[in-house]
């Protein structure tokens, strides 16, 4: 069975890091893209990061570009999230998803970790 | 960036009815869009993607279509299990895979 399970989340202050973890199971990992998406209490679903297969491919969504840095560890079969400067719009459920064939949407998706920022 | 905008917000339709939610682009995006469900406390899950094509395992009564700008999502029939939240979701440019604002779909 394919499976994603987030880690990480907790309450942090505005300005602290934290680093997200993503374990995946029942695919082949190193052969896709995997994906960060978030959403906020009550709200639609937002884009955070994207990195290929081999990690040599990132790109991330303008809200998060220099804070955020999208990393993965194919021996480990695991994604993270490092996340800097965080800001009390930050506050979600961050989402660990699989991309279906190449760079595209998510096919599977993790049950999410929730990531509090507040003082 | 690309946009992606949703009508309506919300709907309200009974079992039974002939559902269809529309979605646009700010610009042509092709057929690269995929359409997810959402209920409360969940994770989204893939319908359509490729605009049209129907995720292995999904009831045939969900249906996409469209290219360019304009997308419809269609539900043939709803069923009880289908009152949820969807979005639409761009996949055209790398830099932003920007999701719609949602379509609530609730009992009327």
């Amino acid at each position: 069975e394919v499976q994603l399970v987030e880690s990480g989340g907790v309450v942090v202050q505005p300005g602290g890091s934290l680093r997200l973890s993503c374990a995946a199971s029942g695919f082949t990992f190193d052969d896709y893209t995997m994906h960060w998406v978030r959403q906020a209490p009550g709200k639609g679903l937002e884009w955070v990061s994207l990195i290929s297969w081999d990690g040599g491919s990132t790109y991330y969504a303008d809200s998060v570009k220099g804070r955020f840095t999208i990393s993965r560890d194919n021996s480990k079969n695991s994604l993270y999230l490092q996340m800097n400067s965080l800001r009390t719009e930050d506050t979600a459920l961050y989402y660990c998803a699989k991309a279906a064939a190449g760079i595209s949407y998510m096919d599977v998706w993790g049950k999410g970790t929730t990531v509090t920022v507040s003082s | 960036d690309i946009q992606m905008t949703q009508s309506p917000s919300t709907l309200s339709a009974s079992v039974g009815d002939r559902v269809t939610i529309t979605c646009r682009a700010s610009q042509s995006i092709s057929s690269w869009l995929a359409w997810y469900q959402q209920k409360p406390g969940k994770a989204p899950k893939l319908l359509i993607y490729k605009a049209s094509s129907l995720e292995s395992g999904v009831p045939s009564r969900f249906s996409g279509s469209g290219s360019g700008t304009e997308f419809t999502l269609t539900i043939s029939s709803l069923q009880p299990d289908d009152f949820a939240t969807y979005y639409c979701q761009q996949y055209n440019s790398y830099s932003s895979f920007t999701f719609g604002p949602g379509t609530k779909v609730d009992i009327k």
